[in-house]
């Protein structure tokens, strides 16, 4: 079966220190990735994709993230954040199994304090 | 310009009554979704529609019914509200030929008291 785990829940960091935010996921299938950021009382909004091509995708506000098939990872980065960046992120998995299928991960809240 | 609205953005009835929720993209997508997303953030999928067909639905309870009039609309009606559909509903639209990912309304906030 298809899942995909964000193995923390909520991520406490100060400003301007550097974060991770990991996701694992289990698929038999080609899956394209992404990241969706949700800022309080608002949708979610895609931050980066992974589809093909290099494994390292660079998305808005600064993060990035790297695809690592052997360890069935998209973690999340950032070098530096702000506390504007307190917010829900979303890691999601887009499989095609004869239809477009997506995934997503229970969240992880980032709190950042000054 | 609003790419995918939802209306209205709070809901506040009664256990029993019926509502619905409307949502509309103007990105000219192929597929529309509704998610339930709870207290502890956790989004569940309900419904996909692709080209005003049902495509996914989920185990949710038939009291849920969508409606798509066109490719550009997909709407949720609930009936017989109960106090756990309280939460907070989101609709999505994407292309599914390319570039995939999903663009979600703001979210309609459903309280059943």
């Amino acid at each position: 079966a298809q899942s995909v785990t964000q193995l923390d829940s909520q991520v406490p960091v100060f400003e301007e220190a550097p974060v991770e935010l990991r996701c694992n996921y289990s698929s038999s299938v080609s899956v394209y990735l992404f990241w969706y950021v949700q800022y309080p009382n608002q949708g979610l909004q895609l931050l980066l994709k992974y589809l093909s091509g290099s494994t390292l995708v660079k998305g808005i506000n600064g993060f990035e993230a790297e695809f690592n098939k052997s360890q069935t990872s998209f973690h999340l980065r950032k070098p530096s954040v702000h506390i504007s960046d307190t917010a829900e992120y979303f890691c999601a998995v887009l499989l095609n199994t004869g239809g477009f299928k997506t995934i997503f991960g229970a969240g992880t809240r980032l709190f950042v304090k000054a | 310009d609003t790419a995918v609205s939802q209306t209205p953005k709070y809901l506040v009835t009664q256990m029993g009554n019926d509502k619905s929720i409307k949502c509309e993209q103007n990105l000219g997508h192929d597929t529309m979704y509704w998610y339930k997303q709870d207290s502890k953030k956790f989004l569940k999928i309900m419904f996909s529609y692709n080209n005003k067909e049902l495509i996914i639905n989920e185990t949710v309870p038939n009291r849920f019914s969508p409606k798509s009039p066109d490719k550009a609309h997909l709407n949720l009606h609930i009936n017989s509200l109960e106090l756990g559909d309280s939460a907070v509903y989101f609709c999505a639209s994407s292309q599914d030929r390319g570039p995939y990912e999903q663009y979600f309304g703001p979210g309609t906030r459903l309280t059943v008291t």
